[in-house]
């Protein structure tokens, strides 16, 4: 069974410029969520996507934004870049019924120069 | 947002010792999840805990869900070196698949 998949997994920007992200979720997975990790703040949610529809968000600016389509897989996009955006972005899917678990990719490693 | 105190921070262990660590939350939750990340990899699930008061193991690991549904620890069992990484958990207070993340604790096992 193929694992949550994230492209692409190393990337470099300039501030001002943009981003899009890419995560495959687990096959039968509906939830696609988002964290931003970085060593001083941690797991930060982002938001979380199901049946195409954003569920949740935390507390970011607009600039940070997402989709789902109709096969779950999920983007993220950033615009805008700012210096402090550089992170690793990971994409967590879920079923989000029952005994509820996230299962990780491996992350986007953003740089924004 | 909802915090998660997880303590300790690092720990810097000799092999074969045993580890314990816990988080705890403001509010009630209905999930504690514990996790371990690897550098420059995702976080990888170790135990899930869905009662309040079950007690899980996973091999040397071990988890418990606090009674009070605000707290879960996590205990490893005759650390060896591969258990080096960052320990994660992760509550979801059951408001819609919204989990919060604990601070971390770094794990460091001296052969």
């Amino acid at each position: 069974k193929a694992g949550v998949t994230q492209t692409p997994r190393y990337l470099i920007k300039t501030r001002g410029q943009q981003v899009t992200l890419s995560c495959s979720p687990i096959s039968g997975h509906r939830s696609v969520s988002w964290y931003q990790q970085t060593p001083g703040q941690g797991l930060q949610f982002l938001f979380e996507y199901f049946s195409e529809t954003q569920r949740n968000k935390g507390n970011f600016p607009g600039r940070f934004s997402g989709r789902q389509f109709s096969n779950s897989r999920s983007e993220m996009n950033v615009s805008t870049l700012e210096l402090g955006d550089s992170a690793l972005y990971l994409c967590a899917s879920s079923k989000r019924t029952g005994a509820n678990v996230l299962t990780f990719g491996a992350g986007s490693r953003l740089t924004v120069l | 947002g909802q915090q998660l105190n997880q303590s300790p921070q690092s720990m810097f262990i000799q092999e074969g010792e045993d580890v314990s660590m816990n988080c705890t939350s403001s509010s009630i939750f209905n999930t504690w999840l514990w996790y371990k990340q690897d550098p420059g990899e995702g976080p990888v699930l170790l135990i899930a805990l869905y009662k309040a008061g079950e007690l899980t193991s996973n091999g040397r690991l071990t988890a418990q869900f606090g009674i009070t549904r605000k707290d879960s620890f996590l205990n490893i069992s005759a650390s060896i070196p591969s258990d080096v990484g960052i320990y994660f958990c992760a509550g979801d207070s059951n408001t819609g698949n919204q989990f919060y993340f604990g601070t971390g604790t770094s794990l460091t096992v001296i052969p």
